[in-house]
């Protein structure tokens, strides 16, 4: 158990349903991530919640719509997407940001999306 | 710039020695790391170098950094089959970090 859970470990969608990826943290850390994760391509950061406020949103395509409810929770709500979004959605967490990151992230195992 | 950057593939006899490496473009970067993602797996921190530090060493994990040409390294001595995996270096910006695609190690008896 890495501190970091997210749920499901897989998910299969088509194009026109609606899901959500679920991000639970119980480290109290106060910043969380969601980031996409390609074959062979840097990891991709989408969104950045700090305190619970949004602070990047990296010109993220409007189908995926974040949500952080409290500090230990972080939801990415999913809804038309495309065959391209196919990928492994890592989530994230760290406690400070900035030049506090020097213990980095707490990574979640990721939730290996397929979009058929 | 946030770009950083690292070979794709390593492959390495078990028993010699890893050596991972990595550039980057943000000379401010207060850290720089180096995670693990192991199959099926999150990233795993391993370890991690403060900017004003040029080696730090832990155990098996040896990491270098040339600030003046924006090198960081990371060496793994006695290279076991446990350590195939794929290795992120990662630089921290303002409050985030920006990752490179990851070295995928393979191990070979």
């Amino acid at each position: 158990e890495t501190g970091v859970t997210q749920t499901p470990r897989h998910l299969v969608m088509g194009m026109t349903n609606k899901k959500s990826l679920k991000c639970e943290q119980h480290l109290g850390h106060n910043a969380m991530y969601w980031y996409k994760q390609s074959a062979k391509k840097p990891l991709e950061l989408m969104f950045v919640y700090s305190l619970e406020e949004r602070v990047e949103n990296n010109s993220v395509p409007s189908r995926f719509s974040p949500e952080c409810p409290n500090s230990s929770h972080l939801f990415l709500h999913l809804h038309t997407l495309q065959p391209e979004d196919s990928a492994l959605y890592l989530c994230a967490s760290s406690q400070g940001a900035g030049a506090q990151l020097n213990y980095g992230y707490t990574f979640g195992s990721g939730t290996r999306l397929t979009v058929v | 710039g946030e770009d950083v950057e690292q070979s794709l593939f390593l492959s390495v006899r078990e028993g010699d020695s890893s050596v991972i490496n990595c550039t980057y473009t943000d000379s401010s970067s207060t850290y720089l790391y180096w995670y693990k993602q192991e199959p099926g797996a999150g990233l795993q921190l391993l370890t991690y170098i403060f900017s004003n530090m040029d080696m730090k060493q832990d155990q098996r994990l040896t990491v270098l950094l040339n600030k003046k040409d924006k090198h960081l390294s990371l060496r793994i001595a006695d290279t076991q089959t446990g350590d195939s995996a794929i290795y992120f270096c990662a630089e921290s910006n303002d409050y985030k970090l920006s990752f490179g695609a990851g070295t995928t190690v393979t191990v070979r008896a």
